[in-house]
């Protein structure tokens, strides 16, 4: 059974700063990666999908690395800013297509 | 296109009463998923389907749980009789099978009393 966890569990940092969000996963029999951003009381917003064939997949100040051996990902978030403040989850997806979340990286961005 | 659709938002219900979810996926897509979120668990997937079939229900805590999908375009949770305990906030999520990307809705929160 696929078990995923987040490193650190919360964060604050100040705004500017680069930050790393840790994510490592026990089955490295994966399909593929995707990093979710949830919001306090919200939904569930995919912000990355890295295939199980890709290395690293960016998108604006966001950029997501895979190391799907060592069962490893990292989100890579540059120059934050306070609207980056949310909960971050990582989930691989199972051949099947069924996601295994973490527990997330509670990321509080202070002005 | 107006996203996955879930109703109601909120619901909240006394234990015993049975309390039925709903889910519009994303038009064309054929993969729908229903997880649970609490503070305990965090996020599980319940059920999914591909192509209005049932896949995998092993997530479904136990019979009082039951989940359809009649056609395409809609599917129901249902739990009869609620208890406490289910009280969470209920996702569903639908993609393509070639696209990979799940998509989620608002969620439903559900406070059984």
């Amino acid at each position: 059974k696929q078990e995923v966890t987040q490193i650190p569990a919360a964060l604050s940092v100040p705004e500017g700063e680069n930050l790393v969000l840790n994510c490592s996963f026990t089955d490295s029999a994966i399909y593929n990666l995707q990093w979710f951003r949830q919001d306090p009381g919200k939904g569930l917003t995919s912000l990355l999908l890295i295939q199980s064939s890709q290395r690293e997949q960016t998108s604006g100040r966001l950029n997501a690395s895979l190391d799907k051996s060592s069962g490893r990902s990292t989100l890579y978030i540059a120059a934050s800013q306070p609207g980056d403040s949310a909960t971050y989850l990582c989930a691989p997806t199972g051949s099947a297509r069924q996601l295994t979340f973490g527990s997330g990286t509670q990321l509080t961005v202070l002005p | 296109d107006a996203g996955v659709i879930q109703s109601p938002r909120h619901e909240v219900t006394e234990m015993g009463q049975e309390v039925t979810l709903r889910c519009k996926p994303i038009s064309g897509h054929d993969y729908l998923f229903w997880y649970r979120q609490t503070m305990m668990r965090g996020l599980e997937l319940l059920i999914y389907f591909n192509n209005n079939v049932p896949i995998d229900d092993s997530g479904m805590p136990e019979d009082r749980f039951s989940a359809k999908m009649p056609n395409a375009s809609f599917s129901t949770l249902k739990i009869q009789p609620s208890e406490p305990r289910d009280s969470a906030v209920y996702f569903c999520a639908s993609t393509l099978g070639t696209e990979e990307t799940q998509y989620f809705g608002p969620g439903t929160r559900l406070l059984v009393l």
